[in-house]
């Protein structure tokens, strides 16, 4: 039972290269979001989708790019990496219609823009 | 929109003792739910915790409890009989009406457990 896999797990860029942070889950959940996490400041959202061929901005959109072409895959992109965007990522799911609200979560990636 | 408050950046706990970590949040919405989640050395976030803001009940989980105070917006999370394995950073988080999974969260609390 894979549940949310994220890769890469570490990355390093320079600043203006680009990049797709994959994430993919096998629970069929409908809903799938984008946080990053820096240091005194908590989880933040990027961007999220509720379903295939559906996504929405978050608080920190700005840089980001994100589709969602099927229910399992919701990839990351940047598009120029800026030293801002250096972060740890998170992706998660959930089955939203059940009004949990429990996330399921990647592992994570570490992202350094040098 | 919706903030969520943690003011204690860490906190440190015997193990055996009992420790609350505080939570206070800002809504106009009177529908919504509040999420204490673990997040370990290992990074993975885990669910502690939920409550629903409609029951009046406070949510447990075996050693973990809530006190939710609805008209002072605090959520405050008590770990009983402390555990080395409790050590982590313990985020609190908020979601409302309209998506259910689109959680706020808080600055986190860094707890430690010692011997």
């Amino acid at each position: 039972n894979a549940g949310v896999t994220q890769t890469p797990k570490f990355q390093v860029l320079k600043t203006g290269q680009s990049m797709t942070l994959q994430c993919a889950q096998d629970m069929n959940h409908e809903y799938m979001s984008w946080y990053r996490q820096d240091p005194g400041m908590g989880l933040r959202l990027i961007h999220y989708s509720v379903g295939a061929g559906i996504t929405d901005q978050g608080e920190v959109p700005n840089g980001y790019n994100v589709s969602r072409s099927t229910t399992e895959d919701f990839p990351l992109r940047l598009l120029s990496a800026a030293p801002s965007q250096t972060s740890v990522y998170f992706c998660a799911s959930s089955y939203d219609r059940d009004r949990s609200g429990e996330l399921f979560f990647g592992e994570g990636s570490r992202l350094t823009v040098l | 929109a919706q903030t969520v408050t943690q003011s204690q950046p860490e906190m440190s706990v015997q193990e055996a003792e009992t420790v609350t970590l505080s939570c206070t949040y800002d809504t106009s919405e009177s529908d919504y739910y509040l999420f204490w989640y673990k997040q370990p050395p290992s990074r993975q976030m885990i669910l502690v915790i939920r409550q629903e803001a409609y029951k009046q009940q406070n949510a447990t989980e075996n050693r973990f409890s809530v006190n939710f105070q609805k008209a002072a917006k605090s959520f405050s999370l008590k770990i009983s009989d402390s555990q080395l394995g409790d050590a982590a950073m313990y985020f609190c988080a908020y979601s409302g009406t309209g998506t259910a999974s689109k959680l706020t969260f808080g600055t986190g609390t860094r707890l430690q457990v010692t011997l």
